[in-house]
């Protein structure tokens, strides 16, 4: 089956620095992305979604300044969390398909392991 | 405000009991009803995805059902065994993929 896979799967930063988080599907071309939050306790929280070549849709609440998205090719995403505060500590999950906005909303959806975020 | 809640919060049970999952949803407009597990500190793993035109689901030991006039969903667990151990997350398909996860039920099967 079609696996994504995501790292790292844990880091811990100090307050102010940056942190990239990859995401990338292995045998198949994810035209869209998505990254999610989870916080302890509570469920997954969409951030944005992001179509290869263009520009990440933020979720409300979401700053695109704060959590850059970069999806510049069919099978990489990138998730990173600028100057990182104990706030950002999460568990931060993405998924990938391989349709379209205007594709068939029941085409399947592959989640990655997770990435989690300590920032002391 | 569009919500998923799921009850009940955690669950535990002994090994061989049938159980049943719930899920609730504000809004009966949606595109599909989704069922993941979540195993600790991992990703998700999807097990039934149930589409706005029908009613229910199966796959193996498992059975999610849809009633969109009541705003619910349920996954019922036949056999449970120790490996089914998990958070069971429901979510509501909103749009083009974009789902609504609920607050998930842990469940603990006992051997």
């Amino acid at each position: 089956g079609a696996v994504v896979s995501q790292h790292p799967s844990w880091v811990i930063c100090k307050s102010g620095t940056s942190v990239k988080i990859e995401c990338r599907s292995l045998d198949f071309q994810a035209t869209t992305m998505f990254w999610y939050r989870q916080f302890p306790k509570q469920s997954l929280m969409l951030m944005a979604t992001s179509n290869e070549g263009s520009k990440a849709t933020y979720e409300q609440g979401v700053e695109k300044d704060k959590f850059l998205i970069n999806h510049a090719s069919l099978t990489l995403s990138t998730l990173t969390v600028t100057s990182a505060h104990p706030e950002d500590s999460s568990f931060y999950i993405c998924s990938a398909s391989g349709g379209r906005m205007g594709d068939s909303y029941n085409s399947p959806l592959h989640f990655g392991n997770g990435t989690r975020l300590t920032v002391t | 405000k569009q919500e998923v809640t799921q009850i009940p919060a955690a669950l535990s049970v002994p090994e061989g009991e049938n159980l049943v999952l719930n899920c609730s949803f504000t809004d009966s407009a949606i595109y599909n009803l989704q069922w993941f597990r979540q195993d600790p500190g991992k990703g998700l793993t999807s097990l039934l995805l149930i589409q706005s035109s029908q009613r229910e689901q199966t796959s193996g030991r498992l059975n999610a059902s849809l009633d969109k006039s009541s705003g619910r969903s349920t996954l019922y667990i036949a056999a449970s065994q120790p490996g089914d151990s998990a958070t069971y997350l429901c979510a509501r398909g909103m749009g083009f993929q974009k789902l609504v996860f609920g607050t998930g039920t842990r469940l603990l099967v006992s051997p």
